[in-house]
């Protein structure tokens, strides 16, 4: 299978632990990146790898995987960190192929 | 600092054709695979097509394999989409987008996209 799912919506408190997960085969072969969007924005990467952190991302942003589940974790959640998050894996050619639908993240 | 500038998009008619361009700086554009990335009003994001850095390896979706081809100019930091044939359903924000590597891997810096609406 080349598709990523997401919950549709989160939320969590501010200052809270939130856990975003996206289940999928290609999982079980890649790690997945995530990516940030507010809106009108473009979206911005946040983790890659295995828990890689791009330069300017706080490191309350983290990520792990699990057999076909890759889950970001935001340890002390802002209410700057309201966005959508994007899951996304390689596929069997390599390229970055497959999405997730998205997880809107409310902070309450 | 990495910019992606694309360009090329507006409202055209379905069947008839469009070139998005973008203009790479800040960067060394010929070590760096590049991409095409969409997102339909309201919707989610969806790969359109890579190119590796040398232009020897080139892969596409599925929904456009056939009718859209990718191409870029080292020697003007420069990407390119040609769409033909294009469909209500390709409306969207098309946006250009840098990998991390020379072979087509992962996503790390996003244009800020270029509108492209088909409709009669």
């Amino acid at each position: 299978s080349s598709e990523l799912t997401q919950d549709p919506a989160v939320s969590v408190a501010l200052g809270q632990t939130v856990r975003i997960t996206c289940q999928g085969d290609s999982l079980r072969s890649y790690f997945a990146s995530w990516y940030q969007q507010k809106p009108g924005q473009a979206p911005v990467l946040v983790i890659s790898g295995k828990n890689n952190r791009p330069s300017g991302i706080p490191d309350r942003f983290s990520g792990s995987s699990s057999g076909n589940t890759a889950s970001l974790t935001i340890t002390g959640t802002q209410a700057e960190d309201e966005a959508d998050y994007y899951c996304n894996s390689r596929d069997s050619s390599g390229n970055p192929r497959v999405f997730g639908g998205g997880t809107k993240l409310t902070v309450l | 600092e990495v910019q992606l500038v694309e360009s090329g998009g507006g409202l055209v008619q379905p069947g008839r054709s469009l070139r998005l361009s973008c203009a790479a700086s800040g960067f060394t554009f010929d070590d760096y695979a590049m991409h095409w990335v969409r997102q339909a009003p309201g919707k989610g994001l969806e790969w359109v097509s890579g190119i590796s850095w040398n232009s020897g390896s080139i892969d596409y979706a599925d929904s456009v394999k056939g009718r859209f081809t990718i191409s870029r100019d080292n020697a003007k930091n420069s990407l390119y989409l040609q769409m033909n044939s294009l469909r209500a359903e390709d409306t969207a924000l098309y946006y250009c987008a840098k990998d991390v590597g020379g072979s087509c891997s992962v996503v790390d810096y996003w244009g800020q996209g270029t509108l492209v609406t088909v409709s009669s």
